[in-house]
Parts: C-alpha cells; structure tokens; sequence
C-alpha cells in the first residue's frame, strides 16, 4: 500500500488550534472506521493518541482530538501547549491485519 | 507497567542476518497480537510484520515479504524478527508494538524503545 498523505509541518502559537490531515483511499482511511493518531518525539518511541479515529486512550488530553470525512482523517489539537511540538503521524487498517502510516508532519509550537 | 525492550540491532553488510528479539512484561503476552513497525532516519514509520497471539495468523509487507521471519515463544513472553538477504533500504529502527485487533478496532497501543538496524558495506 502507499503511505497516507501528511502536510509535512504545521504551526501553531501556543493556545491556538491545529488540524493536521491524513488522506488515503477506500482501501484503508475510507473502508474502516480504524484510523490512529501517534506522537513522536525526536528519539522517543511514538505514543498513542487518538484510536478509532476519535476515541482518546485514558491519559490523552482532551485538548486531542480526532474525525473522519470519507478517505481523510484528522487530527485537531486545541490549546497549543509547548509539549505538543513534535512529530504526529496517521496510521489506517488496509486490510490482511496490515497498518499503513502517513508520512508524517512536524508540529511547530510558534 | 506495559514494556516492551527490543535488542539484536547493529550493523551488518548487505546480504547479511539479523534476529531482533522483543521481550514483554507488565501484561499477559500470550493473549495479545504483535507487530514490527520499522522507521528508516529521518523518515515515518513503516508497518513490517503481524502475528497473532497464538503464531496462527502471520502477514508480512510486500518490501519484506520472503526474507524477514516473525516469531513469538509465549513461554518466554519474546517476539522476534529473523531478518536475511539484508538491504541498505532496511536500514532503520525496528519497534515492537503491541496491536489491538479485532471487533471494531485496530491500533498499536504500547511500543519498545527501539533498536536500530545499520546494513552497510
């Protein structure tokens, strides 16, 4: 499968909103109503933060947030806070127990 | 507390062998299915290879398939990942991470630290 598609950086000013979006096909964003949300900071392993496309694992802040409108899924962060500055990345179901992740976008706290 | 610590990563020629291991603790390992997920430098992550909590069902990506083996001992609460006929585009940090598949969802909900694999001459 081909990576699902990530801007590749955003920004924000603390306390202001972000909505990083992740597109793919009827294959995997668009056939299943299972797409996740990880956070990566440099050198760390990646964090679960969005599951389902909306459901927050119990820790999350509910300032995460996740939807899904056909073949993209997103991600909005609200509240910008310096420690959400990392790296995010969208995975999907595309069938056969098989994940397929979006390239990736870089958070920038302004 | 969920862990889970990857080891066998290190530099080896193209060509060559890995075996990546995986030890679990903190949850019942034999009950969950497992992934690799790998992350070449500077890169996003790549989904390697799935197997489920009793080694009956196993898939593997196209860029894998026929050269990377994936194995779980659940006596031993270990995951592995034997790697051959190594290329330089498998060099990467290979993660395990626990999935939660089934009735309504799919999400990987715990990862390792990571373990990095250099294949170079």
């Amino acid at each position: 499968q081909s990576a699902l598609t990530q801007p590749r950086s955003v920004s924000g000013s603390p306390g202001q909103s972000v909505t990083i979006s992740c597109t793919g096909t009827s294959s995997d964003v668009g056939g299943y109503n299972y797409v996740s949300w990880y956070q990566q900071h440099p050198g760390k392993a990646p964090k679960l933060m969005i599951y389902d496309v909306s459901k927050r694992p119990s820790g999350v802040p509910d300032r995460f947030s996740g939807s899904k409108s056909g073949n993209t899924a997103s991600l909005t962060i609200s509240g910008l806070q310096a420690e959400d500055e990392a790296d995010y990345y969208c995975c999907s179901y595309a069938g056969s127990y098989a994940g397929v992740f979006g390239g990736g976008t870089k958070l920038t706290v302004l | 507390e969920v862990q889970l610590v990857e080891s066998g990563g290190g530099l080896v020629q193209p060509g060559g062998s890995l075996r990546l291991s995986c030890a679990a603790s903190g949850f019942t390992f034999s009950s969950y299915s497992m992934n690799w997920v790998r992350q070449a430098p500077g890169k996003g992550l790549e989904w390697v290879s799935y197997i489920s909590s009793s080694s009956s069902t196993i898939y593997y990506a196209d860029s894998v398939k026929g050269r990377f083996t994936i194995s779980r001992d659940n006596a031993k609460n270990s995951l592995y990942l034997q790697m051959n006929s190594l290329r330089d585009e498998d060099t990467a940090v290979y993660y395990c991470a626990r999935v939660r598949v089934g009735a309504n969802k799919y999400y990987f909900d715990y990862w390792g630290q990571g373990t990095l694999v250099t294949v170079s001459s």
